[in-house]
Order: C-alpha cells, then sequence, then structure tokens
C-alpha cells in the first residue's frame, strides 16, 4: 500500500524568504515517482515538480526544488524567494511505478506568503 | 497541446436526484483517466481511473461510478446522490505507461448536496 503524509497543515512564510514544505512516504514498490502539486484558492490543480525514485539529482525547476532523501523517504518541497503568489494548498503525490496507475495523495499544506 | 474540459463548474442538486459530470480530454490518445473527490480543507481521494475504453477501476465502494464510452471521455455518475457526496469532483488525465508523466487536472466540479 502507498500512503503519503505531509503533517504540517498550514505554514507562514515572509515574501522573499524559502520555506520547505514536508512530505515522507511509504512504499513497498522498488521504483516510484513523487509529485508535487499547487491548489490555488480558484480549485485548478498545477503541477510543479516531479522526481524519480531512481533520479540520482535532486529535481529543480525555476524556484522549486525537492529535497530527495530516499533512505527517509522524505521528499520536500523548497520554495525560494516566495512570491504572494505562491499562497496555496501545496499537495504532495506518488505513483509506484510498478503496481498501476493509481496517483496517492497526501492532506496538503495550506502556505500563506506575508508581505 | 493537450487540454481537459471538465463541467459543469459547480452543481447544486436534492438528496435523492442523479449526477453525471463529464470530462473530455484533447491532444491526446489513449489516456489515462482518472476521478478524485476533495472534501473541504481535505486531500484528494482516488475514485476511479481507467486505462481504455470500458475499462474502469474503482479505489472506494460508494453510491458513484463511472464510465468511460469513449477514448477520451470520462463521466461520474451516481443514480441517488448522499449528502456525503457533497466536495469538489477532479477529472485528470496523464500519458499512459509514462512512469515519470504527472496527472494533469481539469478546473473541477464543486458539487453541493442539499
Amino acid at each position: 500500500a502507498q500512503k503519503i503524509t505531509q503533517t504540517q497543515p498550514g505554514m507562514f512564510v515572509q515574501e522573499k524568504e524559502a520555506v520547505t514544505l514536508d512530505c515522507t512516504y511509504d512504499t513497498s514498490d522498488q521504483s516510484y515517482g513523487l509529485f508535487w502539486y499547487k491548489q490555488p484558492s480558484s480549485g485548478e490543480m498545477i503541477f510543479l515538480i516531479y522526481q524519480g525514485s531512481y533520479d540520482e539529482q535532486n529535481a529543480t525547476e525555476g524556484r522549486y526544488s525537492l529535497n530527495f532523501q530516499k533512505a527517509r523517504k522524505s521528499a520536500n518541497l523548497v520554495i525560494s524567494a516566495s512570491q504572494l503568489g505562491d499562497s496555496a494548498m501545496y499537495f504532495c503525490a506518488m505513483r509506484g511505478l510498478n503496481t498501476g496507475n493509481q496517483f496517492y495523495f497526501g492532506t496538503g499544506t495550506s502556505l500563506t506568503v506575508i508581505p | 497541446s493537450q487540454t481537459i474540459h471538465q463541467w459543469p463548474a459547480t452543481l447544486v442538486q436534492p438528496v435523492g436526484s442523479p449526477l453525471s459530470l463529464e470530462c473530455t480530454v484533447e491532444g491526446t490518445s489513449n489516456p489515462n483517466l482518472y476521478w478524485y473527490r476533495q472534501a473541504a480543507g481535505r486531500g484528494l481521494q482516488l475514485l476511479f481511473y481507467s486505462v481504455g475504453i470500458g475499462q474502469i477501476s474503482s479505489e472506494v465502494p460508494q453510491n458513484l461510478s463511472a464510465s468511460r464510452p469513449q477514448d477520451r471521455q470520462f463521466i461520474l455518475s451516481s443514480k441517488k446522490l448522499l449528502l456525503s457526496d457533497s466536495g469538489f469532483y477532479l477529472c485528470a488525465w496523464k500519458l499512459p505507461g509514462s512512469g515519470n508523466s504527472p496527472l494533469h487536472f481539469g478546473n473541477g466540479t464543486r458539487l453541493t448536496v442539499t
């Protein structure tokens, strides 16, 4: 079974500062993918970044980077230079690449950027 | 480019009434299709997914059903809505077979059962 845990229901960050959103996972798959999504108040789900379990480098996409620690089963999202538009819900998700097509999501972290 | 359309955007239905939410994808063939539900302030719960026409996998037994009558069409239905069916319903697609392909979501339907 796959499980995603996001332990921070809400986070605050000062504008222009960096923030880390935590995500831990549990899976029996040897090969899996980890994804982060942003959900603004409008409700749309926006894909941010992907990390494969066999990727040796941490993924980066602009101001987003993923701090992947495989042994600890964590995949934390780092947002650098926070902007007011970063205020949203953030969801971590996982897909086991060998056991099916399902994506499993965490409960999300609400991020508020303070001016 | 690929696009996903989901409608309606909002819906208010009485308890016991039927439901039909529709989702279509353009610009790709044989996508994997998904229905998720998000209760207020909660995470996403996978309801159904499909890897091909007529192939539906159900994650959670409930009074909802899904159908895929065409390659790029995914429909979520109910014969009789319950109050607990209220929530935000999201349709999503991904490329078939691609391990690193993310889910791409529609704009969602906000369903209120009264």
